[in-house]
């Protein structure tokens, strides 16, 4: 069964500083791969997802992803952190065109001002 | 813009009452979600839904039901509320690619 490992249950940083939550999946095939964000109090949006081609791909925000396949990675990344960027982030797994995801723990950024 | 409404964002509800969560969606979306987010264990699937009438229990079904009757409505039941019931439930809709989230329901069972 796929699943979805975020190492990282809480990471603080100062604002202006670089980002990365890591990411790591199981599954079998290739799988679509997305990052989620979650403000306090509110639903999900999506920040970025990769389906195929070039393995580096650009979201929202300022956001971007690098997939590694022979790190069974998609760690989400950021140069440069804003305090709005103080948020809870997932990593998910999507297969059989959108008819099933399975979302990892979850990391919880903090910024510092 | 894509939307997906969830009816409630607050709930208070006793134990034993039966409960509704309704959701819509207006992108004509054959896929839906309810999943329940509790923290430390991210999103876990409840049930999902293909199309209309059609139904798969997830990861957690057991003291929820699910219906849906129109395409754009997935309605989530819990036939007698219980107190480990009380979390955040989020409902989501997909076709063929990402899912896309309504605001989520906090329900509290007391």
């Amino acid at each position: 069964a796929q699943s979805v490992t975020q190492p990282d249950i809480h990471i603080t940083v100062s604002e202006g500083a670089s980002l990365e939550l890591r990411c790591n999946y199981s599954y079998g095939a290739t799988p679509y791969l997305f990052w989620y964000v979650q403000s306090p109090g509110q639903g999900l949006q999506l920040l970025l997802k990769y389906f195929s081609g070039d393995t580096l791909v650009q979201g929202i925000k300022g956001f971007e992803a690098e997939f590694k396949r022979s790190q069974s990675s998609f760690n989400l990344r950021k140069p440069s952190v804003h305090w709005s960027d103080a948020a809870e982030y997932f990593c998910a797994v999507g297969k059989n065109y959108g008819q099933n995801f399975v979302f990892g723990p979850g990391t919880r950024l903090s910024v510092l001002p | 813009d894509v939307k997906v409404t969830q009816s409630s964002r607050y709930l208070v509800k006793r134990t034993g009452e039966k409960v509704f969560l309704e959701c819509v969606q207006d992108m004509d979306h054959e896929n839906m979600f309810w999943y329940r987010q509790d923290p430390g264990l991210g999103l876990r699937l409840i049930y999902f839904s293909y199309d209309v009438k059609m139904k798969e229990k997830g990861d957690i079904p057991e003291g929820y039901s699910v219906s849906r009757e129109k395409k754009e409505r997935f309605s989530l039941i819990l036939e007698s509320a219980s107190t480990n019931q009380t979390s955040m439930y989020l409902c989501a809709s997909s076709k063929n690619t990402e899912a896309f989230f309504g605001q989520g329901t906090r329900l509290t069972v007391v």
